[in-house]
């Protein structure tokens, strides 16, 4: 596609509830990364893909916390026993490994607003 | 709807002046440093980067001096505009990484 697609762009449920949180990437995109960001501040690393694989998910919180991409493209953003503590907005982003600089730059999609009450 | 902003340091410009926005970084080890613009509702844009073997390096109206000794990083925004405000975070990679460390972010508002 155009850009990163994220749905839903709002979701509320109740503490307790499972949530699922689907990115669709740039076509052609191999890396995919979340990030979970909270009011007032910057974007918290969360997870990243290179293709299939979760090359790092060193910033998932706890184990409520899993993502998938089976097949290389879209990804899931799975939560459960929702807290109230996890209302944030959730960003993913994709990446083709190389900007002007010859490094990495992420293109962002407009994020998930998640409200746990 | 919700601002990004809430708490965030602030810029408050008037339209036609310059900007300078700053960001202090504490890993030694960083390498590759981008600039992002988020306005509200939506995600983090793409402004500028720059590696470490540079000390400055500019765009269309931007311009982004890096500053290794003490961990600085700034972005000039010349004939800041209205459509320029926005929260900006500088972000870092360090050692070959592909993950960004986000830093808080810096709003700035453009008064007409």
């Amino acid at each position: 596609g155009a850009g990163v697609s994220q749905t839903p762009s709002n979701k509320v449920t109740e503490k307790g509830k499972y949530v699922e949180l689907r990115c669709d990437p740039i076509s052609g995109h191999t890396a995919l990364y979340w990030y979970r960001q909270s009011l007032g501040q910057g974007p918290e690393f969360l997870i990243y893909f290179q293709g299939t694989g979760a090359a790092d998910d060193s910033g998932l919180p706890n184990d409520r916390f899993f993502a998938v991409r089976p097949e290389g493209s879209v990804s899931t953003l799975k939560i459960q026993r929702t807290e109230r503590g996890d209302s944030a907005v959730y960003l993913c982003a994709s990446s083709s490994g190389t900007g002007p600089s010859g490094a990495n730059v992420l293109t962002f999609g407009a994020g998930s607003r998640l409200t746990v009450l | 709807g919700e601002s990004v902003g809430l708490h965030l340091p602030t810029l408050s410009v008037q339209e036609g002046d310059n900007s300078i926005i700053n960001c202090a970084y504490s890993n030694s080890a960083s390498d590759y440093f981008i600039w992002y613009k988020q306005e509200s509702g939506k995600g983090p844009q793409f402004i500028i980067d720059i590696r470490s073997n540079m000390d400055k390096r500019q765009g269309q109206r931007v311009t982004v001096l890096l500053n290794k000794t003490v961990k600085h990083l700034s972005l000039q925004i010349a004939a800041t505009q209205p459509g320029d405000s926005a929260v900006y975070f500088c972000a870092e990679n360090s050692g070959g990484s592909y993950i960004p460390t986000f830093g808080r972010g810096t709003s700035l508002i453009v008064h007409p």
